[in-house]
């Protein structure tokens, strides 16, 4: 069975600094795709940014990216120029085929 | 464009009742799947479908039922609600695997 860790519970961040937010992943099928996803405390999810375990290179979308290594089976999203506003709970998740899977979740503060 | 529409959004229930959590989608997607978030949790997987009349098992199907009757509408039963069950409940859709999951606005239920 799929398998998805995020290890970090909670994390702070200066304002206008990057942050990391860490994300493994198990998996024995070739194909697969790597999503983030943001939860502020309104409680909706707002997809962040979308990698594929074919993709050469690693997803960016504005000040988001992953960086996905795939030997290592991780999929790290990194938030460059943090801003308050960002302030939420990250989950990564993974589908094999129709199926998404999510980790527990990285709860990020950002400090003014 | 509604996107995925949840209803209702909020629900107290008796134990052993049961009760149907409403979802539909109007953007024409194949696959639809519901999930469970328990407070400080990432989003557990209850069942997903792939299409009209095929459905499957999640991480945590007991408890709960599926039909996937159109491509519309993928209603969640609750069969005998138990506070175990308390949660927020969504409903996601996905046009296919490789692209991300549109989520509904959730269902706070509680089951006293």
């Amino acid at each position: 069975a799929q398998k998805i860790t995020q290890t970090q519970p909670g994390m702070f961040v200066q304002e206008k600094e990057a942050v990391t937010l860490d994300c493994t992943y198990d998996t024995s099928d070739p194909s697969y795709g790597l999503f983030w996803y943001k939860q502020p405390s309104s409680g909706e999810m707002i997809f962040l940014i979308y990698q594929g375990s074919y993709d050469q290179q690693n997803a960016t979308e504005g000040r988001y990216s992953l960086n996905f290594q795939k030997a290592r089976k991780s999929a790290n999203l990194v938030i460059s120029a943090s801003q308050l506003g960002d302030s939420a709970m990250y989950f990564c998740a993974m589908r094999e085929r129709a199926d998404m899977r999510f980790g527990a979740g990285t709860r990020l503060t950002v400090k003014p | 464009n509604a996107g995925v529409t949840q209803t209702p959004k909020f629900q107290v229930l008796k134990t052993g009742q049961s009760m149907t959590l409403q979802c539909a989608q109007d953007m024409n997607h194949e696959y639809m799947s519901w999930y469970r978030q328990d407070p400080g949790m990432g989003l557990r997987l209850i069942h997903y479908s792939v299409g009209a009349g095929i459905t499957d098992q999640g991480e945590v199907p007991n408890g709960y039922n599926v039909s996937r009757s159109t491509t519309e509408d993928f209603p969640l039963r609750l069969l005998s609600a138990a506070p175990s069950q308390t949660s927020v409940y969504f409903c996601a859709s996905t046009r296919d695997s490789s692209t991300e999951a549109f989520f509904g606005q959730g269902t706070r239920l509680t089951v006293v």
